[in-house]
């Protein structure tokens, strides 16, 4: 069964503050991970895409890793702003079927 | 605001009742999927359109749900004789296929069931 695991389930950290996210999967064959972030009661919102040949991309203070052989990727938060308190899902959609599947997210808070 | 538009954003029920939510999804992305989502959890696949045609239906869609995108343009999820269990967030995103394959999907902004 194709699956995607997130650790940790949640997160409270101080304002300013680094974090680390962590998403296994075991969807195979793989073709591209992504991060979304979602606001409690709205949709998720693209944060990244990485396909098997990327390891790292940046999109401002988010960085996401990749290591395709170990099947884990990470999303690394800098500098952590109150507007960063959400659910972060990582998504993996293989090669061959075409449906997004989504992990159970890590719902992450950040307190002044 | 993604481009992808679903109303209601909120709908309230009683329980044995039929609804019907629509998703209109960006324009020239011909992938179209439903998905459905309880608190604390990640969405569950329902269901997905590559335009008109539906491709593919999740377990989790009983009988009593029926998904449609008759033009392959926007696209309806109805679901009969409405239960308790049926209230979650059901979310809509449209993908263009047919190049890469890391194109982004873009998600609605949900419409939030509540059967009582």
């Amino acid at each position: 069964k194709n699956q995607v695991e997130q650790s940790p389930q949640s997160l409270i950290i101080l304002e300013g503050k680094n974090c680390t996210l962590q998403c296994n999967y075991t969807v195979s064959p793989f073709s591209n991970l992504r991060w979304y972030k979602q606001d409690t009661g709205r949709g998720p919102v693209s944060l990244t895409i990485m396909t098997f040949s990327e390891n790292t991309k940046s999109n401002g203070r988010y960085t996401a890793t990749l290591d395709a052989d170990t099947k884990q990727s990470s999303l690394h938060i800098t500098a952590s702003q109150l507007s960063d308190s959400a659910s972060y899902i990582c998504v993996v959609i293989g090669t061959g079927f075409q449906k997004l599947v989504f992990g159970t997210g890590t719902r992450l808070l950040v307190s002044p | 605001d993604t481009g992808v538009s679903q109303n209601p954003r909120h709908k309230i029920t009683k329980r044995g009742q039929n609804v019907t939510f629509r998703c209109d999804p960006i324009s020239e992305h011909n992938r179209l999927y439903w998905y459905r989502q309880t608190l604390g959890q990640g969405p569950e696949f329902l269901t997905y359109f590559q335009n008109e045609a539906q491709l593919e239906k999740s377990r989790l869609l009983s009988d009593r749900f029926s998904a449609e995108r008759p033009k392959g343009s926007f696209s309806t999820l109805e679901i009969q004789r409405t239960e308790q269990g049926d209230s979650a967030m059901y979310l809509c995103a449209s993908r263009k296929t047919g190049g890469a394959r890391n194109t982004e999907a873009f998600f609605g902004q949900g419409t939030r069931l509540t059967v009582v």
